[in-house]
């Protein structure tokens, strides 16, 4: 297996435009987590799906972020419209319930 | 609500030598899982080590080990004969058995490995 992919690896983008950030998680996992890394506030959870579903999204920030989990094997994390403050590193991961997360290698995404 | 703390956000240990990092947690459950994550320069995250709340044996996975003391909510991570590769920040990490499967996670400790 591959691992969890995601992509771009690293992200450039000007204040105010959107941002769509890709995740493909391993096969036969059934939960999906979105998370966000900065120095400051370490790793956040954003949002995580079971079974392609949003269970819990209170750690979405704002209404410019938004999730979406269309199938089994596809997961989006947009930003419209992105922000400076939005540059932090954003892991995707996958689980098997409580075996343990397996993270892909990240997002950096910087807003300038 | 369940907190996890690492209160050594630094530590440095000469290659070959053993070091034990820190990591204590609250929570009012009796059954829940504990993690260790390795994050290297590369920032990929890597599940280090896993520990079952219910089960008194601690977890152990080549060269590292875990102490687990369930009574003072204590969970260090023991790296034996330390190795350059082993130099990257280490996360501890708390999962729920109840239902939600959202970790906590510790703020982390920098591990610094010398040659």
């Amino acid at each position: 297996d591959a691992g969890v992919i995601q992509s771009p690896r690293h992200e450039v983008t000007e204040m105010g435009q959107e941002v769509t950030l890709r995740c493909k998680p391993i096969s036969g996992h059934d939960y999906l987590f979105w998370y966000r890394q900065t120095m400051m506030r370490g790793l956040e959870l954003l949002i995580y799906f079971n079974n392609n579903v949003p269970i819990d999204d209170s750690g979405m920030p704002e209404d410019r972020f938004s999730a979406k989990m269309p199938n089994a094997s596809f997961s989006t994390l947009k930003i419209q419209p992105s922000e400076p403050r939005d540059s932090a590193v954003y892991f995707c991961a996958s689980s098997l319930v409580d075996y343990g997360y397996t993270f892909g290698s990240g997002t950096r995404l910087t807003v300038v | 609500a369940q907190t996890v703390t690492q209160s050594q956000p630094e530590m440095s240990v000469q290659e070959a030598e053993t070091v034990t990092l820190s990591c204590t947690y609250d929570t009012s459950e009796s059954d829940y899982y504990l993690f260790w994550y390795k994050q290297p320069p590369s920032r990929q995250m890597i599940l280090v080590i896993r520990q079952e709340a219910y089960k008194q044996q601690n977890a152990t996975e080549n060269r590292f080990s875990v102490n687990f003391q369930k009574a003072a909510k204590s969970f260090s991570l023991k790296i034996s004969d330390s190795q350059l590769g082993d130099a990257a920040m280490y996360f501890c990490a708390y999962l729920t058995s109840s239902g939600t499967y959202k970790y906590i996670f510790g703020t982390g400790t920098r591990l610094k490995v010398l040659a």
